[in-house]
C-alpha cells in the first residue's frame, strides 16, 4: 500500500525553467511533509518542510505548496539551476508515535544547461 | 549533517551469508531508523528504535532483525541475505521531537 504518490517519475527542465513535482497522500493523520533532495551516492537532506496549518511555504528558490482538502503537496523549484539535478522524494510523518517516514517514490530532475 | 556513519560503505557477499550493517551516530538522538532503498519504491522503513534495547518493526522487516545496546549504535542484521535484500541501505536519526530525520549516506549491499 503506497501512502504517498509522487510524480513525474523523472523530469527535464531547462536552466531558469520551473520544476514542479506534485505528492498526495491518503492518511489524514500525517501532519508534517517534507521534501528531501539527494545526489548520487549521498544520503537524502532535508530540502524544505511544511506542516498542514499552512497552505505554503517558501526558502529561496523552493516553495511547497499545500492542499489539505485535496491531500496532496507539490514543490516548485523557481529558476532551476544545473546544481539542483538530483533525485527528490516527497515524505510524510505523524508526529507521535514511531515518527518514521513514509516517502513517495520520487523525481529523478534534471537541469539542462 | 547529523554525524551518521554508516559501515561498510559498500559489500558484496552472496546468498545464505550472514550481514552486519552498522550505524554510528554522534548526536544522542533518541530515534534511529534503518531505511531501504529501491528504485520505484522510495525508502522503506525497515525497523526502528526509540530508544536503547526498543526496537520495533517497520513496513519490510521480514528477514532482517535489529539491535541496539548504546544510544549510539544501532546494528541492522540480515541473518541468512537473500538476492532479493540487494539494495541501498539508509541510516537515519530523529529527535523525537518536532525536527526533521537526518540520513547517513548509505550502504550499498549486493547479494549475489
Amino acid at each position: 500500500q503506497q501512502q504517498v504518490k509522487q510524480s513525474p517519475q523523472s523530469l527535464i527542465v531547462q536552466k531558469g525553467g520551473i520544476s514542479i513535482i506534485n505528492c498526495a497522500y491518503e492518511n489524514t493523520a500525517f501532519d508534517y511533509f517534507p521534501w528531501y533532495q539527494q545526489f548520487p551516492g549521498k544520503g537524502p537532506a532535508l530540502l524544505i518542510a511544511i506542516r498542514p496549518d499552512v497552505s505554503e511555504k517558501k526558502e529561496g528558490r523552493f516553495t511547497i505548496s499545500f492542499n489539505k482538502s485535496a491531500k496532496q503537496f507539490s514543490l516548485h523549484i523557481m529558476d532551476s539551476q544545473p546544481g539542483d539535478s538530483a533525485t527528490y522524494f516527497c515524505a510524510a510523518r505523524m508526529d507521535t508515535g514511531r515518527r518514521a517516514l513514509t516517502f513517495g517514490s520520487g523525481t529523478r530532475l534534471q537541469v539542462q544547461p | 549533517d547529523a554525524g551518521i556513519t554508516q559501515s561498510p560503505r559498500h559489500k558484496v557477499t552472496e546468498t545464505g551469508t550472514p550481514v552486519t550493517l552498522r550505524c554510528h551516530q554522534t548526536e544522542n538522538h533518541r530515534y534511529m531508523y534503518w531505511y531501504r532503498q529501491d528504485p520505484g519504491h522510495g525508502l522503506r522503513l525497515i525497523h526502528y528504535s526509540y530508544g536503547v534495547k526498543d526496537t520495533d518493526k517497520g513496513e519490510v522487516s521480514d528477514g532482517y532483525s535489529v539491535s541496539r545496546s548504546k544510544t549510539e549504535d544501532f546494528l541492522l542484521t540480515l541473518e541468512s541475505a537473500t538476492s532479493s535484500q540487494t539494495s541501498v541501505y539508509f541510516c537515519a536519526t530523529g529527535t523525537g521531537s518536532n525536527q526533521p530525520q537526518h540520513f547517513g549516506d548509505g550502504t550499498r549491499l549486493s547479494i549475489l
